[in-house]
């Protein structure tokens, strides 16, 4: 199965800071997006899916290039609560979701 | 969106024994799936379940684990003949199945085999 790449990471940012995940995704065939959120020793939860025009979530701002098949997550205004790993996932059509490694977050006061 | 429970939270089992996960889906969603992340690795998909059948498999899902959903409700994973590396974390997801595709996963259980 192919395969999903992520930013290998830590970041570690002050409060306040604005930082920016990358994900390349391998299956051009590839239909849904999303990036989900993970505490230590806990079960994914879903941050936003990803849509072809880009979309918003408040502080979280999500973008898609199916060109380069690369997708995008910006944290602005960061809290010490976004402290966590985050994971960018691919599927096809309510399929499997593929997973990338994740890159965690840390940030600090 | 609504809880999926799983049971137990925690399981001990020595090598060679069976072992029996328990999910409790929303009853109106359509596409069931288990995922096992072993600790520092991704998450990896191993099963999906549809209109009571199995719809996909990884190659992870060899002829040790099954899935049932024996009572309508409740969905299982059985693992025969634990081995070691089969301690992770086990998390049952569901979707609806709309054009969102969205997964939602319940709180995991923890495998450890000794």
């Amino acid at each position: 199965r192919k395969e999903v790449e992520q930013d290998p990471g830590p970041f570690n940012v002050p409060e306040g800071a604005t930082v920016a995940f990358n994900c390349t995704y391998s299956n051009s065939a590839s239909q849904s997006f999303f990036w989900y959120r993970q505490d230590c020793r806990k079960e994914p939860k879903l941050l936003m899916s990803v849509y072809s025009s880009g979309n918003e979530d408040g502080r979280f701002t999500a973008q898609l290039n199916r060109a380069s098949q690369y997708i995008s997550l910006l944290i602005r205004d960061s809290k010490l609560s976004d402290s966590a790993t985050y994971l960018c996932a691919v599927n096809q059509a309510g399929t499997a979701l593929i997973f990338g490694k994740g890159t965690t977050l840390s940030v600090s006061s | 969106e609504p809880e999926v429970t799983q049971t137990p939270s925690h399981q001990v089992t020595q090598m060679g024994q069976e072992v029996i996960l328990r999910c409790v889906p929303i009853s109106n969603h359509l596409y069931f799936y288990w995922y096992r992340q072993i600790l520092g690795q991704k998450v990896e998909f191993l099963v999906s379940f549809y209109n009571n059948e199995i719809s996909e498999k990884s190659e992870i899902f060899d002829d040790q684990f099954s899935v049932e959903r024996p009572d309508g409700s409740n969905f299982t994973l059985k693992i025969r003949s634990t081995k070691l590396e089969d301690s992770a974390m086990y998390f049952c997801a569901h979707g609806r199945g709309d054009r969102t595709y969205e997964q939602y996963f319940g709180p995991g259980t923890r495998l450890t085999v000794t």
